[in-house]
């Protein structure tokens, strides 16, 4: 079974200044795909980030970038110019094709102005 | 364009007590989520659905049952609430040509 591990149970940035989060998964198979995720005070599940294992490059969405490391099965978040905004559980999540999400545990990111 | 509702926002339940949270989504998903977050372990999936008249088990279905009988509904049952169901319930759906879920708002429930 896959899995999915946030090594990072809390994090705090100061505002403007640029953090990541991490995350590494286990898998044998070589297509999936992965997300990140942001759960505001609000609790609304919103769509950060995503990326198919079979691209090469790094996909970004404005100020949210991600490494990915696929031998070393690694799919870190950055954020730069952190906002107030910005501060939420994010969870990282992996998907074979046709298969539903598995997510890891989250990590509670404070953004400190 | 709704998305994905859920009814109940927040229900309080005695324990033994049953009742069916119900999810809709308006984008003609085939596919259908429930989750339960608690705090320290993310989310896990309950019980989901690739299409009409279809369900399958995730990973922890115990106490739960679900029906699909609408395309757009998802509903979840608990027939004798435990406390240990006192959760916050996401329903998330999907089409099948995309890999994106996307979530309703959650259902809070509490048993005593």
């Amino acid at each position: 079974a896959q899995t999915v591990t946030q090594s990072q149970p809390e994090m705090s940035v100061q505002e403007a200044e640029t953090v990541t989060l991490s995350c590494t998964y286990d898998t044998s198979e070589n297509n999936y795909y992965l997300f990140w995720y942001k759960q505001p005070p609000s609790r609304q599940m919103i769509l950060v980030i995503r990326q198919e294992a079979y691209k090469q490059q790094n996909a970004t969405e404005n100020r949210f970038s991600v490494n990915f490391q696929k031998a070393a099965k690694s799919f870190s978040l950055k954020i730069s110019d952190s906002q107030l905004g910005d501060t939420a559980m994010y969870f990282c999540a992996f998907m074979k094709r046709h298969t539903p999400l598995v997510f890891g545990k989250g990590t509670r990111l404070s953004v400190i102005a | 364009n709704a998305g994905v509702t859920q009814t109940p926002k927040f229900r309080v339940l005695k324990t033994g007590q049953s009742m069916t949270l119900l999810c809709a989504q308006d984008m003609n998903h085939e596919y259908m989520y429930w989750y339960r977050q608690d705090p320290g372990m993310g989310l896990r999936l309950i019980h989901y659905s690739v299409g009409e008249g279809t369900t399958a088990k995730g990973e922890v279905p115990d106490g739960y049952n679900v029906s699909r009988l609408k395309k757009q509904n998802f509903l979840l049952g608990l027939e004798s609430a435990a406390p240990s169901q006192t959760s916050v319930y996401f329903c998330a759906s999907r089409n099948g040509g995309q890999e994106t879920q996307y979530f309703g708002p959650g259902t809070r429930l509490l048993v005593l």
